[in-house]
């Protein structure tokens, strides 16, 4: 089973701040949280990644609890063309099964 | 450097029918991944394989056989394909702790 609990849906206005929450209550000390994300049928595209540190990249910011409990992905200004589904999984460093969850459809409103 | 790709692009089958899905990825990594999904539904794990002749069931392996051919290349197997199976079928590589590259996906339909 997934390891992340997500809201199913959301909703963003066009230019306004997505923020896309993940609870991940059982996380391991060695895990770290990861976000993908899929357009339409496409395969799913990764966005950023963390351990502890909330981090930034070009596509989008990752704020971690400090408890790491849970965590959120901001995408700073929503464009149409980040409506897609958010997954956000828990991805260790001494193993390989990687599992996803049903994600967050994130529909953005002109 | 044409990361993960996938053959064939869609595929019809009948019920009963066996075929096999090609994966192949160029980036040199160890791991390598099958999923499924189904239609409004996320990625449910298939197989996966850690590294070259290693391979471990996932969520949904049954009435799938992957192998692990070397390691640019893992294939999916239906022995005897069912409507259930109806679904699209992603590949994807990475090295341990790093992300996943997913290819475009195969769609099979089975009647």
């Amino acid at each position: 089973d997934a390891k992340t609990t997500q809201p199913p849906s959301m909703d963003c206005a066009e230019g306004r701040a997505a923020n896309l929450p993940c609870n991940h209550s059982t996380i391991s000390g060695n895990e770290y949280v990861y976000w993908y994300r899929q357009i339409h049928s496409q395969g799913p595209q990764y966005i950023i990644h963390g351990l502890k540190n909330n981090e930034t990249n070009e596509m989008a910011s990752l704020i971690i609890t400090e408890d790491r409990k849970s965590s959120t992905l901001i995408l700073p200004h929503a464009t149409l063309r980040d409506t897609a589904v958010y997954y956000c999984i828990l991805t260790g460093t001494s193993y390989d099964k990687v599992i996803f969850g049903p994600g967050t459809s994130l529909s953005v409103i002109p | 450097n044409a990361g993960v790709t996938q053959t064939p692009k869609f595929q019809v089958l009948k019920t009963g029918q066996s075929m096999t899905l090609q994966c192949a990825q160029d980036m040199n990594h160890n791991s390598m991944y099958w999923y499924r999904q189904d239609p409004g539904m996320g990625l449910r794990l298939i197989y996966y394989s850690a590294s070259e002749g290693t391979t471990d069931k996932g969520e949904v392996p049954n009435g799938y056989n992957v192998s692990r051919l070397n390691k640019r290349e893992f294939s999916l197997r239906l022995e005897s394909a069912a409507p259930s199976q109806t679904s699209v079928y992603f590949c994807a590589s990475r090295h341990l702790g790093y992300e996943q590259y997913f290819g475009p996906g195969t769609r099979l339909t089975v009647t």
